[in-house]
């Protein structure tokens, strides 16, 4: 089965960091590039970030450039977001999602996603 | 950035009518246009990718046309299991998504 499953979302207070994980299964991680995008609490979707199948371009959008960076190991068929000085605006649900060959991105497969919240 | 326009916001519908939804761009994103259905608590999933080529596994009632500025999702007959949120997404010039339809049951 193919699968892509978050973890590492929580609580944190603003200005703090924050890594999350996107553990996959069932595909050949190394053959797709992969992405981040978020959804705040009752509001729509937003693409956060993208990486190549070999980690060597990465991609951000203009709301967390500066602050996040994507990554991931093809020998853990894993995919990182490594999230600083986090604000209230960064709270919400973050997907991880496989994209539809060949990289155009469009994405064909999401996680469940993980939950952060930015909050004192 | 392209915004996406999508209306109407929401949609009441009946099970077997047709639905139909609307996505505008601010500029023509060529054919490069998704649409993603989205249920409570789920993730999205993709429907319709290149604006008219349905993704692995979706039904033959869902169907997207359209190019440059204006794009159209149809379902045409809804069934109890298409009551959802529907986005559409562009991946012309970097990735923005539209605000989304609700399709309700009426």
């Amino acid at each position: 089965e193919v699968l892509l499953v978050e973890s590492g979302g929580g609580l944190v207070q603003p200005g703090g960091s924050l890594r999350l994980s996107c553990a996959a299964s069932g595909f050949t991680f190394s053959h797709y590039a992969m992405y981040w995008v978020r959804q705040a609490p009752g509001k729509g979707l937003e693409w956060v970030s993208g990486i190549s199948n070999s980690g060597g371009r990465t991609y951000y959008g203009d709301s967390v450039k500066g602050r996040c960076t994507i990554s991931r190991d093809n020998s853990k068929n894993t995919l990182y977001l490594q999230m600083n000085s986090l604000r209230a605006e960064d709270t919400a649900v973050y997907y991880c999602a496989k994209d539809l060959p060949p990289g155009n991105w469009y994405f064909d497969l999401w996680g469940r996603g993980t939950l952060v919240t930015v909050s004192s | 950035e392209i915004v996406l326009t999508q209306s109407p916001a929401t949609l009441s519908l009946s099970p077997g009518e047709r639905a139909t939804l609307s996505c505008r761009a601010s500029q023509s994103v060529s054919n490069y246009l998704a649409w993603y259905q989205q249920k409570p608590g789920q993730a999205p999933r993709l429907l319709i990718y290149d604006a008219s080529n349905r993704a692995t596994g979706i039904p033959a009632r869902f169907s997207g046309s359209g190019s440059g500025t204006d794009f159209t999702l149809t379902i045409s007959s809804l069934e109890p299991e298409d009551f959802a949120v529907y986005y559409c997404q562009q991946r012309s010039n970097w990735v923005t998504f539209g605000g989304g339809t609700k399709v309700e049951i009426k």
